[in-house]
């Protein structure tokens, strides 16, 4: 079945430092894949996501950009700031497979400290 | 600003006690859905509607049941709380067709059954 595997947490960086976030999936159709993230003590919000194969989606200095060849969508950001900690969630919605439910990774958390 | 909006933040519930748990939409989203979120285990699906009156299982319905007599409530019932229902629970709604990229979600309800 479809699935998203994402790099284990937490992770801990520095102010400023390069973030990325390894994300890959398995999916039987043409999904699309988002990025996720949960700010503590809230829910999730969409931060960004891609249709379609070279599609980059970007949001907020976040960039992912979906490498059907890789199978992979990988979340980075140049610079971080302390106000990025959350946890952070790859997912993907594939029609031919799950009825266009979501399907979650299980989470990297980020820890950016000053 | 449009919403979804879980009835509770916090719940303190007795084994064996009937539990509900609330989710009202205000955006007319047809999708609704249940999630329960545990460390290292991630966003887990138990439940979702399409329509009212409708439900599908997701992942993990077992121990739990739903209803949604409205377009704008989701209800999750725990027919008779156990300690390993203990965990974080999210609603999300999504407007028809929207895949995964519509996905809004409420700020959850933190359920601890002792």
């Amino acid at each position: 079945g479809d699935s998203v595997t994402q790099m284990e947490g937490p992770v801990t960086l520095s102010e400023e430092a390069f973030l990325t976030i390894n994300c890959t999936y398995t999916a039987t159709g043409y999904p699309s894949l988002f990025w996720y993230v949960q700010y503590p003590g809230e829910g999730l919000q969409l931060l960004l996501k891609a249709t379609k194969a070279d599609d980059k989606g970007s949001n907020k200095g976040f960039e992912a950009t979906y490498r059907k060849e890789t199978t992979s969508f990988h979340l980075e950001k140049g610079s971080v700031q302390v106000s990025d900690s959350a946890v952070y969630f790859c997912a993907l919605s594939d029609y031919g497979g799950s009825q266009g439910n979501l399907i979650f990774g299980k989470g990297t958390k980020l820890s950016v400290k000053p | 600003d449009v919403k979804v909006t879980q009835s509770s933040r916090y719940l303190v519930k007795r084994t064996g006690e009937k539990v509900f748990l609330e989710c009202v939409q205000d955006m007319d989203h047809e999708n609704m859905f249940w999630y329960r979120q545990d460390p290292g285990l991630g966003l887990r699906l138990i439940y979702f509607s399409y329509d009212v009156k409708m439900k599908e299982k997701g992942d993990i319905p077992e121990g739990y049941s739903v209803s949604r007599e409205k377009k704008e409530r989701f209800s999750l019932i725990l027919e008779s709380a156990s300690t390993n229902q203990t965990s974080m629970y999210l609603c999300a709604s999504s407007s028809l067709g929207s895949g995964g990229g519509g996905y809004t979600f409420g700020s959850g309800t933190r359920l601890t059954v002792v």
